[in-house]
């Protein structure tokens, strides 16, 4: 099981530019997430979805889009690349249980916005 | 006011001594706490989660809550060097809700040999 996976693992983009970044998980997992994590403010929820097909705004969803077409894969995207928007993004995913409800991180994508 | 306090430190210990690491938080709605563990350049993995007030140990590792105090705990015995990291606390208010998890800052862990 590769677990979580997040391509790329970095990339340099300059304001105005769009990409996407795509997460992958293969444990059968109904939940998926992107946060963001900045020095000093911990990881953010951006968006999230509890289903293939389905999806939700988290605590700072303005200048990103998702979606979950395929139960495996979550896509964050980026329309207009802004600096404020330079960080590490994580993906994660879980499936809830009645004990723990653990969230399975990825390895992060470092983005940086010139 | 961010809803969950953690001080980031860093917090520099010798090898052998007792780590000792806290989050308070100001939502009474919290009902599950976690303490994530999260190397350099890593993904956050989670490290120990507990239900409502009370502790819960496991090997060099305790957690702690006080619903009381809005505080929670981490304690690491016998600290060895890989236990350098930034340690995250999260709390969650209800099962389902989309797991959703509000983060602190992260405290940042050296412990050296």
């Amino acid at each position: 099981n590769a677990g979580v996976t997040q391509t790329p693992k970095f990339r340099v983009l300059k304001t105005g530019q769009s990409m996407t970044l795509l997460c992958a998980q293969d444990m059968n997992h109904e939940y998926m997430y992107w946060y963001r994590q900045d020095p000093g403010m911990g990881l953010r929820l951006i968006h999230y979805s509890v289903g293939e097909g389905t999806t939700a705004k988290g605590e700072v969803p303005d200048g990103y889009n998702v979606s979950r077409l395929k139960k495996q894969n979550f896509l964050l995207g980026l329309e207009s690349a802004a600096p404020s928007q330079t960080s590490v993004y994580f993906c994660a995913s879980s499936w809830p249980s009645r004990d723990t409800d653990t969230q399975y991180f990825g390895p992060g994508t470092r983005l940086t916005v010139l | 006011q961010k809803e969950v306090e953690q001080d980031p430190g860093p917090l520099s210990v010798p090898e052998g001594a007792i780590v000792s690491l806290n989050c308070t938080y100001s939502n009474s709605a919290f009902q599950y706490f976690m303490w994530y563990r999260q190397y350099s350049r890593k993904g956050p993995e989670l490290l120990m989660y507990t239900y409502s007030s009370g502790n819960k140990e496991d090997g060099r590792f305790t957690a702690q809550v006080d619903k009381s105090s809005k505080y929670i705990s981490l304690f690491i015995r016998d600290s060895q060097p890989s236990d350098s990291a930034t340690y995250l606390c999260a709390m969650k208010r209800v099962r389902g809700a989309g797991n959703k998890l509000t983060f602190g800052g992260g405290t940042r862990v050296l412990v050296k040999p």
